[in-house]
């Protein structure tokens, strides 16, 4: 089946550091990825959409500057969390769909990343 | 906007007891319904899903059923097993984008023998 990997699976850091989470598709390629975060015993809230050699698309609300999101392959998109504060700690999952979004129903899941900033 | 409300856990139930997970939705349209799960250490996968009304999602043993007049997608399983403990996830796909998710917060599932 289609798999999701991200890395790390989880991160400490100081505040004012930035911190980068990537999200891979293993055995497929992925044109659109997402990124979510979810708090404790929240829902997943989606922060962006990304696309494969394009600008990502940010909810809104999401500060566009302080979560910078690379999709530079069809195999690898990343997350920066820049100048990270204590409220950026989180949990943050990423999702691939396989081939055109707009006839896909069903994204793929990473583990997520436990993000801790101090 | 459009929201999915489940209701909360934890959810502790012995083996071979039947299951039900709450899932009610508020969407404009005509939302796909979704009922994802998460195993510890993993990511979210699909379980099941619906597409319209009166459609049932069936999937492992569990089922839900898309019911448009009282906004509800409730997962149900005759008999859980250890093995199903995990986090279940609601969730639809809303008029807000092709393929935005709106999840409801999960419900956490732990079957004992």
């Amino acid at each position: 089946g289609a798999v999701v990997s991200q890395h790390p699976s989880w991160v400490i850091c100081k505040s004012g550091t930035s911190v980068k989470i990537e999200c891979r598709s293993l055995d497929f390629q992925a044109t659109t990825m997402f990124w979510y975060r979810q708090f404790p015993k929240q829902s997943l809230m989606l922060m962006a959409t990304s696309n494969e050699g394009s600008k990502a698309t940010y909810e809104q609300g999401v500060e566009k500057d302080k979560f910078l999101i690379n999709h530079a392959s069809l195999t690898l998109s990343t997350l920066t969390v820049t100048s990270a504060h204590p409220e950026d700690s989180s949990f943050y999952i990423c999702s691939a769909i396989i081939g055109l979004a707009e006839f896909q129903e069903t994204q793929y899941f990473g583990p997520g990343t436990r993000l801790l900033v101090l | 906007g459009d929201s999915v409300t489940q209701m909360e856990g934890p959810v502790t139930l012995s083996e071979e007891a039947f299951l039900t997970i709450n899932c009610t939705y508020t969407a404009t349209g005509y939302p796909s319904l979704f009922w994802y799960v998460q195993y510890p250490g993993e990511g979210l996968q699909l379980l099941l899903k619906a597409t319209k009304a009166d459609d049932k999602g069936s999937n492992k043993g569990f089922e839900a059923t898309y019911r448009k007049e009282t906004t509800s997608f409730h997962l149900e399983k005759g008999s859980v097993q250890v093995s199903d403990s995990a986090v279940y996830f609601c969730a639809l796909r809303g008029s807000g984008g092709y393929n935005k998710l709106i999840f409801g917060a999960g419900t956490r599932l732990a079957v004992h023998p």
